[in-house]
């Protein structure tokens, strides 16, 4: 069954500390993966793309890695500012036999960054 | 339009009453989900559509919850006999499902309050 999930479920972390989030999946074939960020009483968007090639990639203080080997990927915030408080999501994107793309979600990271 | 849009924003409605909830996606944009998040809770699936495919409920959590796509472009979402545990927000995505690496939108939500 293709599965996306997340941990921790919440963080707390004081503003200028650096945290990782983590996200294991099972979806199959794989195509790509996303982290969105959902602030509050806002909808997730997208922070970055990893496809199966890329192990790392980088979005100013936001950091993703992907071992596709082990299905594991990685978001990491360096000096998180109170801005970064925000669910953080993962997205896996896996083909299916018909040629299309469906997307599974996983259930978010809650941040909560404290001055 | 735009981007994918949803109304109404904010809904609050007496318990037992019957609410519809409605996502216009992106234009072109075959795919479609519904999502639901609990307060202090993550993304929880409810349902998928996919062009003219059966849908997947699969993430239903009660047959007071239906959903349709009409035309393959707008979604209505019902929720029948509202009970205080169906207060969360809904979110709904779009996206294309032939192009490999696009992302999926999401629209702002809308907060559902069953007093």
């Amino acid at each position: 069954k293709n599965q996306v999930e997340q941990s921790p479920q919440s963080l707390i972390i004081l503003e200028g500390k650096n945290c990782t989030l983590q996200c294991n999946y099972t979806v199959s074939p794989f195509s790509n993966l996303r982290w969105y960020k959902q602030d509050t009483g806002r909808g997730p968007v997208s922070l970055t793309i990893m496809t199966f090639s890329e192990n790392t990639k980088s979005n100013g203080r936001y950091t993703a890695t992907l071992d596709a080997d082990t299905k594991q990927s990685s978001l990491h915030i360096t000096a998180s500012q109170l801005s970064d408080s925000a669910s953080y999501i993962c997205v896996v994107s896996g083909s299916t036999t018909s040629g299309t793309y469906k997307y599974i979600f996983g259930t978010g990271t809650r941040l909560k960054v404290l001055a | 339009g735009a981007g994918v849009s949803q109304s109404p924003s904010n809904k609050v409605t007496e318990k037992g009453k019957d609410v519809e909830l409605r996502c216009d996606p992106i234009s072109g944009h075959t795919a479609l989900y519904w999502y639901r998040q609990s307060l202090g809770q993550g993304l929880e699936f409810l349902i998928y559509f996919q062009g003219n495919s059966a849908p997947d409920k699969s993430g239903l959590p009660s047959d007071r919850f239906s959903a349709e796509r009409t035309g393959g472009s707008v979604s209505t979402l019902t929720i029948q006999r509202t009970q205080q545990e169906d207060s969360a927000v809904y979110l709904c995505a779009s996206s294309l499902v032939r192009v490999a690496n696009t992302e999926a939108f999401f629209g702002q939500g809308t907060r559902l309050t069953v007093v």
